[in-house]
C-alpha cells in the first residue's frame, strides 16, 4: 500500500493564483481531512469529507474548496491565493468510527507559498 | 472551548536521560487521544492512541498514559534517533462530528 500521498511537494504561486493540492489514499478509508500546519500554531483542520459526496468545513475554511466524487481522492483547491496561505498543507485518512482503528494517516505534506 | 496545550515547547536532553512530555486537554465528549512522531519535512507518523483514564500503551523506549485532564508521553533512555517533534491530539465530537484537535507539539533534540 502507498498509504496517503500528496502532489505536488512544493508549490510557488503568486497573490490572485488558483491552484489544486492533491491527495489519495489506498487504504479505503471514508475518513479524509486538509490540515495546514503553520509554526506555533499546530495543525488545523481545513476541510474533511466522511465519505464519497460528503464534505464539511473544520477550523478554517476560507478561501479553499474541496470535493469528494471517489472514496480515494479528495483534492484540495485554492481559489485565488493570498500570502497567509503560506503554510505546510497535510492530508489525512483514518477509517470511521466502529470500521476499524481510529488513527489518522497522514501523507508526506506539500509546501506552499504564496508570494 | 475544546483545547489542547502540549509542554514544555521544547526540550533537551542527553542521550539516556529518561524525561516527559505531557498534554493536557479540555474537550467535552473525550473519543480518543493520540501521539504522533513528527520528523522535519515529514507528515506525522502515529505511535499511541489511549481511550479511557489509566489505560497504558508501550512502543520501544516511548510510553503514553491517560488521566482525565492530561496524557504524559514518557521517554526512557532516549537516543538521538528519538530527536523529533511529538505531537498530541484529542478526538472529540465537535459540532456533530468527529474531530482531532492538536496541540502546538513539543520539540525533542536528544545530544549524543
Amino acid at each position: 500500500n502507498a498509504g496517503v500521498t500528496q502532489t505536488p511537494k512544493f508549490q510557488v504561486l503568486k497573490t490572485g493564483q488558483s491552484m489544486t493540492l492533491q491527495c489519495a489514499q489506498d487504504m479505503n478509508h471514508e475518513y479524509m481531512s486538509w490540515y495546514r500546519q503553520d509554526p506555533g500554531m499546530g495543525l488545523r483542520l481545513i476541510h474533511y469529507s466522511v465519505g464519497a459526496g460528503i464534505t464539511d468545513q473544520g477550523e478554517v475554511p476560507n478561501g479553499y474548496n474541496v470535493s469528494r466524487s471517489t472514496t480515494e481522492d479528495f483534492p484540495l483547491r485554492l481559489l485565488s491565493a493570498a500570502p497567509s496561505q503560506t503554510s505546510v498543507y497535510f492530508c489525512a485518512s483514518s477509517y470511521r468510527p466502529g470500521q476499524g482503528t481510529s488513527e489518522q494517516y497522514f501523507g508526506p505534506g506539500t509546501r506552499l507559498t504564496v508570494t | 472551548e475544546d483545547q489542547v496545550t502540549q509542554s514544555p515547547e521544547a526540550l533537551r536532553l542527553q542521550e539516556g536521560e529518561s524525561s516527559s512530555l505531557n498534554c493536557s486537554y479540555t474537550v467535552s465528549g473525550l473519543r480518543g487521544l493520540f501521539w504522533y512522531r513528527q520528523d522535519p519535512g515529514k507528515g506525522p507518523e502515529f505511535l499511541f492512541t489511549l481511550y479511557s483514564a489509566g489505560e497504558e500503551k508501550e512502543k520501544e523506549r516511548l510510553k503514553a498514559t491517560l488521566t482525565k485532564k492530561e496524557s504524559f508521553l514518557h521517554i526512557t533512555a532516549p537516543k538521538p534517533e528519538d530527536s523529533a517533534t511529538y505531537l498530541c491530539a484529542v478526538q472529540a465530537f465537535i459540532q456533530g462530528a468527529q474531530k482531532l484537535v492538536f496541540g502546538q507539539g513539543t520539540r525533542l533534540t536528544i545530544n549524543p
